[in-house]
């Protein structure tokens, strides 16, 4: 089975820190992968695609990196309103697997 | 402006079926590859079907294969998902999700809110 998996499960930081969650691939999937943000109540909200891009409207305080099979995304000041689960998901082909989520908190 | 609106769920028993439905407006539906991703109550997210923008081709999570049933109505702008044999595990919040692009090799970049199917006797 495909697996990605996403680490921290959680972490708290203060506002103002820098917060990296990672994700690595079972096997390679170039540059395919996503990250989205999910509130509680909603949808997921798509952040991050091609393991770089930012999607259009969000902050750009939010990056991502890597490819193959190692990816980063990265919040260089965490702010409250960031307070969310945080998924990756490779979209190369099928399975389209999400990572088990990342659980950021404020301190 | 995208909008995704799931219905048809609901309480179901154990071994039977459901149909939900996604009604989509503000982009040219026919263009992309819609899918379906599931959230279990208080886990994470899992994906479990994607049909092709011409519906030709549909894949399925291997926890649903043989048993849930894509299919798509360009006319209606709208998406479908058949629940056969329904199980315990399938209970859900059900998103409908629309491909960035055109092709099945895309991420989401609209989503519905879901719909909340619980399979128990």
């Amino acid at each position: 089975d495909f697996q990605m998996t996403q680490s921290p499960s959680s972490l708290s930081a203060s506002v103002g820190d820098r917060v990296t969650v990672t994700c690595r691939a079972s096997q390679g999937i170039s540059n395919y992968l996503a990250w989205y943000q999910q509130k509680p109540g909603k949808g997921p909200r798509l952040l991050i695609y091609g393991a770089s891009t930012l999607q259009s409207g969000v902050p750009s305080r939010f990056s991502g990196s890597g490819s193959g099979t190692d990816f980063t995304l990265t919040i260089s000041s965490l702010q409250p309103e960031d307070v969310a689960i945080y998924y990756c998901q490779k979209y190369n082909s099928a399975p389209w697997t999400f990572g088990q989520g990342t659980k950021v908190e404020i301190k | 402006e995208v909008q995704l609106l799931e219905s048809g769920g609901g309480l179901e028993q154990p071994g039977w079926s459901l149909r939900l439905s996604c009604a989509a407006s503000g982009f040219t539906f026919s263009a992309y590859a819609m899918s379906w991703v599931r959230q279990a109550p208080g886990k994470g997210l899992e994906w479990v079907s994607t049909i092709s923008d011409s519906g030709g081709s549909t894949y399925y999570a291997d926890s649903v294969r043989g048993r849930f049933t894509i299919s798509r109505d360009d006319s209606k702008s709208t998406l479908y998902l058949q629940m056969n044999s329904l199980r315990a595990e399938d209970t859900a919040l059900y998103f409908c999700a629309k491909g960035r692009s055109g092709s099945t090799a895309s991420c989401y970049n609209y989503w519905g809110q879901g719909t909340l199917v619980t399979v128990s006797s």
